[in-house]
């Protein structure tokens, strides 16, 4: 099946510092990445989605200059949190969309959790 | 807003025995229904699907059914094992107005298996 890799799996920051977040897929190319966050017993939240090569969509009060996301190719996007600060702690995970015809499924990556000091 | 949300935020079951989790949407417009797992430190892994022109869909151990005339949408687990343990998220996905299709996810009902 389609693998979807994210890296780090973990970091902790100190408050202030920026953070970068790498989704990857694997084995297929992905025309479309979409970006969740989850807080700890809660449910995945998208935050923004991101389509090779054009900017990213971000979801309602998601701050876009705090995360910015860049999708420079079909097997990569990154995620980064700049001026981390300790409310955006929290387990990121990316899931990436099958560019193929009439595919819908979306695999997802193991997550990242981040925690900032 | 628009919402997909879960009745049960925990369900304890014997193992062996079946489970059941419940999922409302109240979105009709969603055409496309898929139940995740997810344990814990981990993202979400795929358990079975289901389209809107479907009301009955069977995998191995699983079977998603789907009542769009209460939007509701429920996950069978045969004989539960211990390591069905976790927590089942339904997602439902929207076309959106530029082609994508992003998930929205249920709150999640957490499954403990008692041996």
């Amino acid at each position: 099946g389609a693998v979807v890799s994210q890296h780090p799996s973990w970091v902790i920051c100190k408050s202030g510092t920026s953070v970068k977040i790498e989704c990857r897929s694997l084995d297929f190319q992905a025309t479309t990445m979409f970006w969740y966050r989850q807080f700890p017993k809660q449910s995945l939240m998208l935050m923004a989605t991101s389509n090779e090569g054009s900017k990213a969509t971000y979801e309602q009060g998601v701050e876009k200059d705090k995360f910015l996301i860049n999708h420079a190719s079909l097997t990569l996007s990154t995620l980064t949190v700049t001026s981390a600060h300790p409310e955006d702690s929290s387990f990121y995970i990316c899931s990436a969309r099958d560019g193929r015809a009439g595919r819908d499924e979306q695999f997802f990556g193991p997550g990242t959790r981040l925690t900032v000091l | 807003g628009e919402s997909v949300g879960l009745h049960l935020p925990t369900l304890s079951v014997q193992e062996g025995d079946n489970s059941i989790i419940n999922c409302a949407y109240s979105n009709s417009a969603s055409d496309y229904f898929i139940w995740y797992k997810q344990e814990s430190g981990k993202g979400p892994q795929f358990i079975i699907d289901i389209r809107s022109n479907m009301d009955k869909r069977q995998g191995q151990r699983v079977t998603v059914l789907l009542n769009k005339t209460v939007k509701h949408l429920s996950l069978q687990i045969a004989a539960t094992q211990p390591g069905d343990s976790a927590v089942y998220f339904c997602a439902e996905n929207l076309a959106l107005d530029t082609g994508r299709r992003a998930l929205t996810f249920g709150s999640g009902t957490r499954l403990q298996v008692q041996p």
